[in-house]
């Protein structure tokens, strides 16, 4: 079955700092990947979308390269703002059921000024 | 344009109770889906409905779990008889008709956060 594993957090930035928020996949066929976003009090918010190989999702500053060689979808921001304080969840649709999202754990950032 | 809306967003039950969450999606929007999240769990899929119907419910657990879309009103998923493994965060989205059918571009609400004591 489709499986998404990203990295464990928290995760504490300095803001301006680097981020990677690391994601890889387990899916039949070729599935799209997202990248969601969950402010507090919030629902959950598409930040990017890739739907083929070497596809490149970009929002906001964030940045994800769809990479099917390594099953990954890492998310990147060169510089954080204290905004970008949230969940992060990574997740992927496949099949002819592409409405079922599956996604990851989340991963919790918190970024101080 | 309002978004999803989801009501209680928090909701206290005793074990042996019922509850009933609500949805209601994006103006305009007439596909529906309702996730779980258990604690240190990503979101499931629990099931999809389109207005009056539910076109995809593999991942509602088989007893106590009901789910429904009346043609007016909001989206409720119901949970009787609630246990204290129901805990967890029920996330509602939502996604315009489209030619395609349903989406996986969904607009989600900021979820109902259960606690069965």
């Amino acid at each position: 079955g489709n499986s998404v594993t990203q990295m464990e957090g928290p995760v504490t930035l300095s803001e301006e700092a680097f981020l990677t928020i690391n994601c890889t996949y387990t899916a039949t066929g070729y599935p799209s990947l997202f990248w969601y976003v969950q402010y507090p009090g919030e629902g959950l918010q598409l930040l990017l979308k890739a739907t083929k190989a070497d596809d490149k999702g970009s929002n906001k500053g964030f940045e994800a390269t769809y990479r099917k060689e390594t099953t990954s979808f890492h998310l990147e921001k060169g510089s954080v703002q204290v905004s970008d304080s949230a969940v992060y969840f990574c997740a992927l649709s496949s099949g002819g059921s592409n409405y079922k999202l599956t996604f990851g754990k989340g991963t919790l950032l918190t970024v101080n000024p | 344009n309002a978004g999803v809306m989801q009501n209680p967003r928090h909701l206290v039950r005793r074990r042996g109770q019922e509850a009933r969450l609500r949805c209601s999606p994006m103006k305009g929007h007439s596909h529906v889906y309702w996730y779980r999240q258990l604690p240190e769990e990503g979101l499931k899929f629990m099931v999809y409905l389109q207005k009056e119907n539910i076109i995809d419910e593999s991942g509602m657990p088989k007893e106590r779990f009901s789910a429904e879309f009346p043609k007016e009103g909001p989206s409720i998923l119901r949970i009787q008889q609630v246990v204290r493994g129901d805990s967890a965060a029920y996330f509602c989205a939502s996604s315009p008709p489209s030619l395609a059918g349903a989406t996986d571009t969904q607009y989600f609400g900021p979820g109902t956060r259960l606690t069965v004591l």
